[in-house]
């Protein structure tokens, strides 16, 4: 199993502002993934964080928006810039041990308000 | 487009009866599905995997089924309890992810 913090755990911004979330995991993995879950919607898929290269975003993200890091193996970093009120959201960050049938486990999630 | 769909209206049952949430998946055939749990203000958690090739797998209290014919999924809480209650999201895999909305489950003492 694999745990996870993400800071902040919750935060209200102003419009036009930008905040970085962090993820850390207990362990070495070589996959992070950094979703999206609005109230009413499903959890969606923002980009996928792989250490030593370019983070991969899904149709409807792009990295002007979300920049990501992945210094190392156990931390990243997903950012929101030039917040507006549609970005308020929960953020959440998982990982997925390979070999362990593809369970993913989840951070406790970042709650982001935009004012 | 690919979809996960589950039960929209929340599920309120006794304590002690057994619980059946449903998962259908539409224009795609997932090589294996996901059951998670999630509580307010908490990120998911895994509960089971079965694969496509496999009509039923058992943990516990919990019981999940995989239909390939009818393009669905049923998830089981037997003896159901008040530490039951929570959100119920199911995920079918392709190149990632598609999640369902999840189904709200209320265990009432």
């Amino acid at each position: 199993s694999a745990v996870i913090s993400q800071k902040p755990s919750r935060d209200i911004c102003q419009r036009g502002t930008s905040l970085t979330i962090q993820c850390q995991v207990d362990s070495q993995v070589t996959m992070m993934f950094w979703y999206r879950q609005q109230p009413g919607q499903s959890l969606t898929l923002i980009a996928t964080a792989n250490q030593g290269s370019e983070a991969t975003y899904e149709s409807g993200f792009v990295i002007d928006k979300f920049p990501i890091s992945r210094p190392n193996l156990t931390f990243s970093t997903l950012t929101v810039s030039n917040m507006s009120p549609e970005d308020s959201s929960i953020y959440l960050c998982s990982v997925d041990l390979a070999g362990i049938n593809n369970e993913q486990f989840f951070g406790p999630g970042t709650r982001l308000t935009v004012l | 487009s690919q979809k996960i769909e589950q039960n929209s209206e929340a599920l309120n049952i006794q304590e002690g009866k057994t619980a059946t949430l449903t998962c259908n998946y539409t224009n795609y055939s997932p090589a294996y599905l996901q059951w998670y749990r999630q509580d307010p203000g908490r990120g998911p958690v895994f509960l089971l995997l079965i694969r496509e090739n496999e009509k039923e797998k058992r943990k516990e209290r919990l019981k999940v089924t995989f239909d390939t014919t009818l393009k669905q999924s049923l998830f089981h809480i037997t003896a159901s309890q008040p530490a039951d209650s929570a959100t119920y999201l199911c995920a079918g895999n392709n190149r990632k992810l598609i999640w369902g909305l999840g189904t709200s489950l209320a265990v009432n003492p």
